[in-house]
Formats: structure tokens, sequence, C-alpha cells
């Protein structure tokens, strides 16, 4: 069974420039999840979808940040315009359903660098 | 709100020698806690994880329990080896909702 996937795996930009990132989740998978990892911490959740539902997304900042899932299957994040402080690694992930008994699958990450 | 803390690392330890990664959390209710694992070069996965009080989570040799009096759940390995070395993230998610928040991570370094 195919894993989460990611694209691109790095990026480098400059700030005030724009930049998306791709996910296609594990088949029959409803929920998507978008976290932020910065060098030397832990994984933040930015946005979780079920199916093409927002189930929560209070930790988004939405001044810059959009993630949409429209087809309920693959998501894209954006960043526009991006800052210093963007500079970190997105993972997506996914899992069956919302319920913790549901294990979340991690993909490889995005690693952004913005200049 | 929830959070889970660590101890800071790295953690260097010699094969074979005892590991013990402690984690402590905040949280109303009960939630799920758990210990994933982010190998040089690979992506998180799930290492093991205890749904509630006095569960035992196990996997690979490791394990964590559930301890809700001192809301602990720390990792102990018996004997560790070269290919444990890692980052270790201790993390919590309510039942509803299977939002991870995570702890900041420990580096383990298993020197030959």
């Amino acid at each position: 069974e195919a894993g989460v996937a990611q694209s691109p795996r790095y990026k480098i930009i400059e700030k005030r420039q724009s930049v998306a990132f791709w996910c296609n989740p594990i088949s029959g998978h409803a929920t998507l999840y978008w976290y932020q990892q910065i060098l030397g911490q832990g994984p933040k959740l930015l946005i979780q979808f079920q199916n093409n539902g927002v189930v929560d997304d209070s930790q988004l900042p939405k001044d810059r940040f959009s993630a949409e899932r429209l087809k309920g299957v693959d998501s894209t994040l954006k960043i526009q315009p991006a800052k210093l402080e963007d500079s970190a690694v997105y993972l997506c992930a996914s899992s069956l359903q919302t319920s913790a008994l549901n294990e979340q699958f991690f993909g490889p990450g995005t690693r952004l660098t913005v200049l | 709100g929830d959070s889970v803390t660590q101890m800071e690392g790295p953690v260097t330890l010699s094969e074979e020698a005892f590991l013990t990664i402690n984690c402590t959390y905040t949280a109303t209710g009960y939630p799920s806690l758990f210990w994933y694992v982010q190998y040089p070069g690979e992506g998180l996965q799930l290492l093991l994880k205890a749904t509630k009080a006095d569960d035992k989570g196990s996997n690979k040799g490791f394990e964590a329990t559930y301890r809700k009096e001192t809301t602990s759940f720390h990792l102990e390995k018996g004997s560790v080896q070269v290919s444990d070395s890692a980052v270790y993230f201790c993390a919590l998610a309510h039942n509803a909702g299977n939002m991870l928040t995570f702890g900041g991570g420990t580096r383990l370094m298993v020197k030959p």
C-alpha cells in the first residue's frame, strides 16, 4: 500500500514570495492533517480536514496560510506571502477517521527555506 | 490548553545500555498517549501507544505505561542498539478529534 505522498520535497524562496505544497493521503483515509515542524521542535498542527470539510484550523495563520481539500482526497497548503519564520518542514498526515484510535501516517515532509 | 514536556537531549548511550526518556503531559480529560520516532532521513512513524490509564504500549523492545496519577508516559528500553539512534517524540490526542500535540523531541544517539 502506498504511503502519504508529498511534493516538492524541498523548496527555497525569498520572503514575500508565495509557495504551495501538495499532499496525497493514503487511499481511503478520510482525515488529513497538515503540521508545521520548526527545526528542533515537535510538529504543530495547522489544519485538519475530514473529507473536504475543515475540522480544526485554529492554529493556522489565516492572514498568510490557506489550505484546501476540494474533492476530499489530495490537499494543497499555500503560504502567501512567506516570512522568514515560516522556514520549517511541512508534514502531511492521514488517518482512516478522526478518532485517536486511528493511527496517523505521516508523509516525508516538504522542507521550506525562506531567505 | 494541552501540552507535552519531554526531557531535552541529546541522550548518548552505549550499545546495550538501558534507556529512559521522560515524558509528562497536561491535558483535560483522558487523552490517548503516543511515542513517535523519526529515524535519520525518514518520516515520523508511530512507535507505540496507550489509550487509557495503566495501559502499557510496547513495540520493538520499547515500552511505556500510561500513568494518570503522575501524568507521565516515560519511554523505556532494556538494551538499546545503534539502530535505535533517532529522534523520539511524545504526543497526546483526544479520542474525539485525533489532533496530536507533540513534545519537543529527544534525540537519542547510541554508540557501538
